[in-house]
């Protein structure tokens, strides 16, 4: 199966928000609601940010919110802080597998 | 505390084998699906292998057929046989729990550990 689509790169400055999108099919984003998104520090293993669509783990700020619509998933971030800056990376579950998407660089102006 | 610790990795030749192992500790090990994930220096996440808490196994067609996973709940340890591998196969590997909470989702992961596949 293709890696979903995420755009290579996005930046805001401290306050914003910013949205990352993550557009698969309808084999994966479009027809389940387990879509997940995880933050990566250099040198440092990923992190659980969101989980089945829009729901946040315990101890993840609520800064952090996600989304569905159709095919695309999408993670915003509001109220941009500098421990903010990391690659993000969205999952779907597509029948008894996996699927990460290329992931997107966060960069905190 | 939940920890995931994994071990096994190294520099190996095009064509051999490896074998990783990841520890688990501070939950009921038999209770959860653990999967490896693994990435590239510099690249994305790419999904590798699962494992049911029933023993059933799943693989991406990429690894198929010369990676196996297997678990040993007695031992609260999660493995990850390598065969016939490739430069392509040259990663950190990670082992992840999926949560039971967070279905379908990696709730932890290991710190990783680095195979390098090159003559």
């Amino acid at each position: 199966q293709s890696a979903l689509t995420q755009p290579a790169s996005v930046s805001g400055s401290p306050g914003q928000s910013i949205t990352i999108s993550c557009t698969g099919t309808s084999s994966d984003v479009g027809g389940y609601n387990y879509v997940s998104w995880y933050q990566q520090h250099p040198g440092k293993a990923p992190k659980l940010m969101i989980y089945e669509v829009s729901n946040r783990p315990s101890g993840v700020s609520n800064r952090f919110s996600g989304s569905k619509s159709g095919n695309t998933a999408s993670l915003t971030i509001s109220g941009l802080q500098a421990e903010d800056e990391a690659d993000y990376y969205c999952s779907s579950y597509t029948s008894s597998s996996k699927v990460f998407g290329g992931g997107t660089k966060l960069t905190v102006l | 505390e939940v920890q995931l610790v994994e071990s096994g990795g190294g520099l190996v030749q095009p064509g051999g084998s490896l074998r990783l192992s990841c520890a688990a500790s501070g939950f009921t090990f038999s209770s959860y699906d653990m999967h490896w994930v693994r990435q590239a220096t510099g690249k994305g996440l790419e999904w590798v292998s699962a494992i049911g808490t029933a023993g059933d196994t799943y693989y991406p067609g990429s690894v198929k057929g010369r990676f196996t996973i297997s678990r040993e709940n007695a031992k609260n340890s999660l493995y990850l046989q390598m065969n016939s591998l490739r430069a392509g196969d040259t990663a950190v590997y990670y082992c992840a729990r999926v949560g039971r909470v967070a279905r379908k989702a990696y709730d932890y992961w290991g710190q990783g550990t680095l195979v390098t596949v090159s003559s």
